[in-house]
């Protein structure tokens, strides 16, 4: 089983729609969880930490399910300008500062 | 304003020709990495520094060199470039607090080429 794994997609979705990724990781030990945003041949950028008890950012919220061993992200009334890929990005074990990306779920938000 | 820069932003050369891509931050960031990423296989760590001085491999550590001489600066080099290091590279850097990662600050990567 990989570290970290998504599903590559591509999600595509109508403007306003609510989408929802995960991402699975298989160290039980992890203990920091990102989600980032990549445009296409960009930098990625951090869109959002995500704690235990879930964080929401406008549109956006982050969840985390330690039992199952996955964190999610969910985006309501989807935007054009929303149309990218998204990392997930979780750090090895115990404090580690390694962190280890997933390979990224495209979202593609069509009018 | 706080930035990570890279250079060469993009880079043809030819196979076994020594190159050295530059990564410098302004944070003041201790933490620092290089990454390649290939078409589907996502972001893959090359190698990473807790500090000055202090390197260390990550997941695909073969045919490269890192040194980090001072805390700005973690230059990448590829003393004889193949291939098969045709590739998008990404410099980061983060700060470390405590026990916790924090966010990671990304280059804008250099497209490189080896003929």
């Amino acid at each position: 089983r990989k570290e970290v794994e998504q599903d590559p997609g591509p999600f595509n979705v109508p403007e306003g729609a609510t989408v929802a990724f995960n991402c699975t990781y298989s160290n039980s030990a992890s203990q920091s969880f990102f989600w980032y945003r990549q445009d296409c041949r960009k930098e990625p950028k951090l869109l959002m930490s995500v704690y235990s008890s879930g964080n929401e950012d406008g549109r956006f919220t982050a969840q985390l399910n330690r039992a199952s061993q996955y964190i999610s992200l969910l985006i309501r009334d989807s935007k054009l300008s929303d149309s990218a890929t998204y990392l997930c990005v979780v750090n090895r074990a115990g404090g580690s500062y390694i962190p280890t990306f997933g390979r990224g779920t495209s979202l593609i938000v069509h009018p | 304003e706080a930035q990570v820069t890279q250079n060469p932003r993009y880079l043809i050369t030819v196979t076994g020709k020594k190159l050295t891509v530059t990564c410098s931050q302004n944070m003041n960031h201790e933490y620092m990495s290089w990454y390649r990423q290939d078409p589907g296989l996502g972001l893959r760590q090359i190698y990473y520094s807790m500090n000055v001085e202090v390197t260390d491999k990550g997941d695909v550590p073969e045919g490269y060199k890192v040194s980090r001489k001072e805390k700005r600066n973690f230059p990448l080099i590829l003393e004889s470039p193949s291939p098969n290091q045709t590739s998008l590279y990404f410099c980061a850097s983060s700060s470390i607090q405590g026990s916790s990662y924090n966010e990671q600050f990304f280059g804008p990567g250099t497209r490189l080429t080896v003929l």
